[in-house]
């Protein structure tokens, strides 16, 4: 099946630092990918929508200038939490969308941003 | 707005017994439903859709429209049921995923 990686799996910045979160479909072409936060024992949010080529849609609430999103090519997307303090600390979690297959969206392991 | 409940967060069976975990949705349009589990240490999976109505590893959902439901239901838990799962509803044709704060399943021996 379709595979999703993100790195790094944990991180751990102090406050002020930026930190940049890749997202890459490993075998497949990703036109479409998604951001989520999920914090403890609570449901992912989505936090944007990443288009190839094209700039994030973001959800209501998310800074656009906070959580920076590429998507440069149809494998790799990144999100840069800028300026991270301690309440950013949550589990960042992305999906692709299969460009053939596009009502499947398929979920990278996640990762983990502890910000001290 | 859509909005994905799931009034359980932990749901307690034992091997062999019947499981239902429950989802409801709201939203105005025509709903596209999923759930999805996510084992320990693992990353999120889809479990089923609601338009494929197929059965995965002995799981079924059916979409009822007039209770605005869409739960989970085994005849007979397993131990390796156990897991967290989470409902989504699809919205909008751009595959965009609006979660339900999901449900932790144990399966007791």
């Amino acid at each position: 099946g379709a595979v999703v990686s993100q790195h790094p799996s944990w991180v751990i910045c102090k406050s002020g630092t930026s930190v940049k979160i890749e997202c890459r479909s490993l075998d497949f072409q990703a036109t479409t990918m998604f951001w989520y936060r999920q914090f403890p024992k609570q449901s992912l949010m989505l936090m944007a929508t990443s288009n190839e080529g094209s700039k994030a849609t973001y959800e209501q609430g998310v800074e656009k200038d906070k959580f920076l999103i590429n998507h440069a090519s149809l494998t790799l997307s990144t999100l840069t939490v800028t300026s991270a303090h301690p309440e950013d600390s949550s589990f960042y979690i992305c999906s692709a969308r299969d460009r053939i297959i596009t009502d499947t969206q398929y979920f990278g392991p996640g990762t983990r941003l502890t910000v001290l | 707005a859509q909005r994905v409940t799931q009034p359980e967060k932990l749901l307690s069976v034992f091997k062999g017994a019947p499981v239902e975990l429950k989802c409801n949705y709201s939203y105005s349009g025509s709903p596209e439903l999923f759930w999805y589990v996510q084992y320990s240490r693992q990353r999120l999976q889809l479990l089923l859709r609601h338009i494929s109505r197929e059965s995965i590893k002995g799981f079924t959902a059916d979409l009822n429209k007039g209770e605005t439901s869409f739960h989970l239901k085994k005849p007979f838990a397993q131990e390796e049921d156990s897991a967290m799962y989470y409902c989504a509803l699809r919205t909008g044709g751009g595959n965009k995923l609006t979660f339900g704060t999901g449900t932790q399943l144990k399966v007791e021996l």
